[in-house]
């Protein structure tokens, strides 16, 4: 099954807004990593987070980690037609050299 | 460097053909998947490989075969389609560091019907 589950499931706002994704997850992880996906096309890497670090920026884009509640939340701000999308969370369990398992991800509109 | 690549890009088979999927990277990742997506399913991991001869199954391997004879790629063989297969798949490449595998690439996918 699967082990991250991004919320919400879709997620609507107007241009210029900021837009919060969050994912949670069920064991220990090695690092978490978050993933863009424009319609019909393969995934694009965000940023990767280790299980050691707690926040992490690129550009407009923040995710925070909190191993103690299993969560990360990817932060989107000023968001622009663009950033409509679907966005995954995946991760690797902290056992050995697992592989990388995806969520069903969160669909982003954003209205211009 | 032309990334990842994948072929065919489309593809329609009827039930009980089988047929290979292709997929190469050239950048000397040493793991390569395979995923497929489906609608409000998001990507599930179906074959992985950590090196050349060595691979593994994940979350919905039963039907899909894979090998990995060289670095560069990661072939996905379909044994007898069945219309529970038509999805799009996708194969990625990353390197691997500590704990695991590291920045994923994606080729295109394959969008494939089994009628």
């Amino acid at each position: 099954s699967q082990q991250g589950e991004e919320d919400p499931q879709a997620l609507s706002i107007q241009e210029g807004e900021n837009a919060t994704m969050n994912c949670s997850y069920k064991t220990s992880i090695n690092n978490l990593q978050w993933y863009r996906q424009n319609s019909g096309r393969g995934l694009v890497h965000l940023i990767l987070i280790r299980s050691n670090e707690r926040e992490k920026h690129s550009g407009r884009l923040r995710v925070t980690l909190d191993t103690s509640k299993k969560s990360s939340s990817l932060l989107i701000t000023a968001s622009r037609a663009a950033d409509t999308a679907s966005y995954f969370c995946a991760t690797i369990r902290n056992s050995g050299n697992t592989p990388l398992v995806f969520g069903k991800g969160t669909r982003l509109s954003v209205i211009a | 460097n032309a990334g990842v690549t994948q072929t065919p890009k489309f593809q329609v088979l009827k039930t009980g053909q089988s047929m290979t999927l292709q997929c190469a990277q050239d950048m000397n990742h040493e793991y390569m998947s395979w995923y497929r997506q489906d609608p409000g399913m998001g990507l599930r991991l179906i074959h992985y490989s950590v090196g050349a001869g060595i691979t593994d199954q994940g979350e919905v391997p039963n039907g899909y075969n894979v090998s990995r004879s060289t670095t560069e790629d990661f072939p996905l063989r379909l044994l007898s389609a069945a219309p529970s297969q038509t999805s799009v798949y996708f194969c990625a490449s990353s390197r691997v560091l500590a704990g695991g595998p590291n920045e994923q690439f994606f080729g295109p996918g394959t969008r494939l019907t089994v009628l």
